[in-house]
């Protein structure tokens, strides 16, 4: 069964610190990987989809296909970096229907 | 406009009540979304509408009942909720169903008393 595990709920960092959001997933075949990211009193909003291969607002994610990951990176966080960051999953066999994971609350401190 | 609008922002109602929560969108999107959220939980998928047809839905309570008047309207209709329905309710569209980027509404927080 398709399934993304995100292991960290809160992760907590110094501005200017490097941050790592960790994401794996399981799926047999060739996924869509998403991250969505949530700002306090705003909006589900995508924040990077693999296959596009950008940079958004500093955050990079590489697809590992063998470790069966798609990490999020930003080198040096900021305090607006402060939000709830989800991974997601979409497989063509279910449609595009999005499975994501359990979330984790990124806190960037002064 | 390229957003998905959701009305309205708050509701509150009783568990004999009926109400509707109004989704939409103006993007030209075939695929339109009702997802539930409870506090600093992911989103759950409930419905899936593709080309104004329910596509998907997710074993959900019959006391939720959705509704696409038309391809930018989708509607979600509450009869009879219990307090532990209490969440945001977000509707998003897609371009089509399938694996294209879904864009979220800002959502409706419900409390049923």
């Amino acid at each position: 069964a398709q399934r993304v595990t995100q292991p960290e709920k809160l992760l907590s960092v110094f501005k200017g610190a490097p941050v790592e959001l960790k994401c794996n997933y399981s799926y047999s075949g060739s996924p869509e990987l998403f991250w969505y990211v949530q700002y306090s009193r705003q909006r589900l909003q995508l924040l990077l989809r693999h296959i596009s291969r950008e940079s958004i607002k500093g955050f990079t994610a590489d697809l590992n296909k063998g470790e069966t990951s798609f990490h999020l990176k930003k080198p040096f966080a900021q305090e607006e970096d402060s939000a709830m960051y989800y991974c997601a999953l979409s497989t063509y066999n279910q449609g595009g229907k999005l499975i994501f994971g359990q979330g984790t609350e990124l806190s960037v401190k002064p | 406009d390229t957003e998905v609008t959701q009305t309205p922002k708050h509701l509150v109602m009783g568990m004999t009540n009926k109400k509707s929560l109004k989704c939409e969108q103006h993007m030209g999107h075939r695929a339109m979304y009702w997802y539930k959220q409870k506090a600093k939980k992911p989103p759950e998928l409930m419905f899936v509408y593709s080309y104004e047809k329910l596509s998907i839905n997710e074993s959900v309570p019959s006391r939720f009942s959705p509704e696409c008047p038309n391809s930018s309207l989708l509607n979600l209709h509450l009869h009879a909720l219990q307090p532990e329905d209490s969440a945001l309710y977000l509707c998003a569209s897609s371009q089509d169903f399938g694996l294209s980027e879904q864009f979220f509404g800002p959502g409706t927080r419900l409390t049923v008393l």
